[in-house]
This record gives structure tokens, sequence and C-alpha cells, in this order.
């Protein structure tokens, strides 16, 4: 199984702030990576698939990049509605992975 | 709209059974791939199993091999979990999603556009 590591696992930031998370896969996946926001007792949320592509109706101030073993998620400038749990996830194999979870709290 | 609807959680005892349900609409359920994927108390997201457009192909997570079943009825639009011989690190809420796939220049990414809203299953005596 593909392992999918996140950093950090959790930071506190202000709104306004640019915000960068990385995963690391324990083997090259190419540009299969997918993003994921989660608040607490709803859903995930599908941010960016294909490493870098915005899916629609996600703000812009998300980005995604990366390939082979090395991916960050960048929210650009931090709104109050960005205070959630952020997770990457592998499409390469089966069984789908996912990461650890990233939690940005409110400094 | 797109809607995904989860049933059939509850507290049940270890070694006990449980059948999930997912009702969908909005979209063309025998065209996509559709996935189960659950998250413990506080912990991280754990894909479970998926499920061709067809049900010719599926695929578990080791932990739940032999003890768990997914299946679909196209005609119905639904989405189904057999968990049998549960233990209490089972205990999650279980999300059904849609696994989308967009091909381009040759690859094909898969990812989870829509998702439902969850149904807890509670494994303990």
């Amino acid at each position: 199984d593909i392992q999918m590591t996140q950093s950090p696992s959790s930071l506190s930031a202000s709104v306004g702030d640019r915000v960068t998370i990385t995963c690391r896969a324990s083997q090259s996946i190419s540009s299969y990576l997918n993003w994921y926001q989660q608040k607490p007792g709803k859903a995930p949320n599908l941010l960016i698939y294909g490493a870098s592509t915005l899916q629609s109706g996600v703000p812009s101030r998300f980005s995604g990049s990366g390939s082979g073993t090395d991916f960050t998620l960048t929210i650009s400038s931090l709104q109050p509605e960005d205070f959630a749990s952020y997770y990457c996830q592998q499409s390469y194999i089966t069984p789908r992975t996912f990461g650890q979870g990233t939690k940005v709290e409110i400094k | 709209e797109v809607q995904l609807v989860e049933s059939g959680g509850g507290l049940v005892q270890p070694e006990g059974s449980l059948r999930l349900s997912c009702a969908a609409s909005g979209f063309t359920f025998s065209g996509s791939w559709m996935s189960w994927v659950r998250q413990a108390p506080g912990k991280g997201l754990e894909w479970v199993a998926n499920i061709k457009e067809d049900g010719g192909e599926k695929y578990y997570l080791d932990s739940v091999k032999g003890r768990f079943t997914i299946s679909r009825d196209n005609a119905k639009n639904s989405l189904y979990l057999q968990m049998n011989s549960l233990r209490a690190e089972d205990t999650a809420v279980y999300y059904c999603a849609r696994e989308k796939g967009y091909c381009s220049g040759g690859s094909c990414y898969f990812y989870f556009d829509f998702w439902g809203q969850g149904t807890l299953v509670t494994v303990s005596s």
C-alpha cells in the first residue's frame, strides 16, 4: 500500500496568512493526488484533483502543486471559512489511501 | 442536484452484522464507480471498498476482506455495504462517495467528487 504523510499535523494561522500543507507519498504517484477539506461534523469536500486542477466552485485562493512523491496545497490568503481539516489522497492504485490530515486553526 | 443519502448505521455488538445503504440521485448512478470511506471518531479518513459501474469489479481494504461485501443495484440507484463479524475498530462514520474519473493526455485521474452525509456505526457490547 502507498503511505501518505502530511505535514504539519496542525497549524495555527491568522486570517490573511498564506498557508502551505505538504503531502509526501511513499512511492511515486505521478499526479494522482487529490486534496479535500473537511469541517467538523461534515463530509469531506473535494478541492483539487490531479495534483493541481481546481474543482469547480472552489475559490482560486486554493492551489495545488507537485508530482512524483511531493505535493503541496497552498491557501494564498486564509479566510475565516477555511479553518478546517485538510486531507490528501492518492488515486494511483487501490487501496486508495489518505494522509492523516492537517488541522488549520485560528491563531 | 447530486444527492447521496446513507442509512442503516447503529449500535451493534462485536461479531454482529449490519447492512448500510446509500441512495443516489441527480446523476447517472449506473455510469459511476462508487466507494465507501469511513472515519473513526476523531481520526482521519480511510477508504473501505469500491465497486465498478456494472458491479463486475470490487476492491477492499485488507482489514475488511472476507467480512465486508460491497454491492449495488443500478435499477434502484443504490449502493450497499454488508458488514459481518464487526469489531470495535470498525466503529466509524461511513460515507458513500462517487469516484469520478477524468481522462486527459492518456492519464485518467480519479477522485471522490460527491459524498453523502455519513452514517455512524458503533460496535460495542
